[in-house]
């Protein structure tokens, strides 16, 4: 089983509507991102909270974290067309060797109509 | 742009092909990552180099082979693949590969995509 799963997996809303993703995840970690991919394209990120932190924002985004509840959620606030793409969670963790592993989750893919 | 480039962008091969993807980074970072993604999957880490040491080989298959002759430079080569090694394939870098804890953002390419027929 993956260590971040997304919900919804997809999402379709108007332009000017809130959209909102969420990740769980299953074991501790030390931080959590969020990136977004356009279609074929690499991910480009988009915000990191730390495990410490409950809310971070930058500019229209919005992610919380709750390390009780092994989740968090993104919130775009007036979407636009161009907020079209596929978002990820990623979660980071220790991984063997004092490597640190980061895992990234299946992905919300967000559709905004004009 | 992220600073992270990769050739080709596009490549069908047969089964019998022996190809190589390219990943180059131009921001100055030690380490370096391959990820394979396919269709309703979550990306799925194959390889992680720092410093140009293999750190991480997550089970993947020998038929891909992974290169890094430089802190900026990053090959995947491929051999004898199967079909459903076909897939969007991504190259990042981060400036280390997180050993002293600390945020490890990844910056990715824009990927190859690969067909096997």
């Amino acid at each position: 089983s993956q260590q971040g799963e997304e919900d919804p997996q997809a999402l379709s809303i108007q332009e000017g509507e809130n959209a909102t993703m969420n990740c769980s995840y299953k074991t501790s970690i030390n931080n959590l991102q969020w990136y977004r991919q356009n279609s074929g394209r690499g991910l480009v990120h988009l915000i990191l909270i730390r495990s410490n932190e409950r809310e971070k924002h930058s500019g229209r985004l919005r992610v919380t974290l709750d390390t009780s509840k092994k989740s968090s959620s993104l919130l775009i606030t007036a979407s636009r067309a161009a907020d079209t793409a596929s978002y990820f969670c990623a979660t980071d963790a220790e991984g063997s060797g004092g490597y640190q592993k980061v895992t990234f989750g299946t992905g919300t893919k967000l559709q905004v109509i004009p | 742009e992220t600073g992270v480039t990769q050739t080709p962008r596009h490549l069908v091969m047969g089964m019998t092909n022996k190809k190589s993807l390219k990943c180059e980074q131009h921001l100055g970072h030690n380490a370096m990552y391959w990820y394979k993604q396919s269709a309703k999957k979550p990306l799925e880490l194959m390889f992680v180099y720092s410093l140009e040491e293999r750190v991480e080989n997550n089970s993947v298959p020998s038929r891909f082979s992974p290169e890094c002759p430089n802190s900026s430079h990053l090959f995947l080569h491929l051999h004898t693949l199967q079909p459903e090694d076909s897939a969007l394939y991504l190259c990042a870098s981060s400036q280390d590969s997180g050993l002293a804890g600390g945020p490890h953002t990844q910056y990715f390419g824009p990927g190859t995509r690969l067909t096997v027929l």
